[in-house]
């Protein structure tokens, strides 16, 4: 089937612009997640969406970033007045249990 | 919340030979460990997981240790192969009530040697 899946493969932008990032789920999986990951780095955690449930927001940055979760699919990533540490890819995950399947990833670039 | 540690940061090997990962985790309550395995510009993928109700896992090549007394789980690779060359990750969680968030170590990067 088909696994999840994230839009655009690659973004630049120029500072102080604003970018939407999006992550389409496996169908049926209620748990989704967002990391950043920055050039040789590790998996840093910046929101999760469980179900109904209200999201943890903790690992957002600033309040510069945001998320939504439409239900149990499409979520989107916002970061409004981007900074060039904001240079990552982006990485979205979902599971149904315990194990995450991870998509491509959005490469973000910022001039 | 909980804490990973994992060493070391990066590890060169020749082929043919093993290779250890170790992490440590904080919190007692967490009952599940998954290790994932990420190519140079590949997406994150699960390779092997154990939970807490057994010590020992393992799978071809790959074998999972889980010490629950001394809070630390290790990956072995046996019989190393440059195809093993990626960054690999551990995780930690408490597997119940609903909640599936993973705490994951800052990754090994492993080099096998032709």
């Amino acid at each position: 089937g088909a696994g999840v899946s994230q839009s655009p493969s690659n973004k630049v932008t120029e500072k102080g612009k604003d970018v939407e990032l999006r992550c389409d789920p496996i169908s049926g999986h209620t748990a989704l997640y967002w990391y950043r990951q920055r050039l040789g780095q590790g998996l840093e955690f910046l929101i999760y969406f469980q179900g109904n449930s209200a999201p943890d927001k903790s690992g957002l940055p600033s309040d510069r970033f945001s998320a939504e979760r439409t239900g149990e699919s499409v979520s989107t990533l916002t970061i409004q007045r981007t900074q060039q540490e904001d240079s990552a890819v982006y990485l979205c995950a979902s599971s149904l249990g315990n194990t995450q399947y991870f998509g491509p990833g959005t490469r973000l670039t910022v001039l | 919340g909980e804490n990973v540690e994992q060493h070391p940061s990066t590890l060169s090997v020749q082929e043919g030979d093993s290779a250890v990962i170790k992490c440590t985790y904080s919190d007692s309550a967490s009952n599940y460990f998954p290790w994932y395995k990420q190519e140079l510009g590949k997406r994150p993928q699960l390779i092997i997981d154990i939970r807490s109700n057994v010590g020992e896992k393992k799978d071809q090549r790959i074998a999972v240790t889980l010490n629950k007394t001394a809070k630390h789980f290790s990956l072995h690779i046996t019989e190393t192969q440059p195809e093993d060359s990626a960054v690999y990750f551990c995780a930690a969680t408490y597997s119940g009530a609903g909640s599936y968030q993973l705490t994951f170590g800052k990754g090994t990067k492993l080099s096998v040697i032709p």
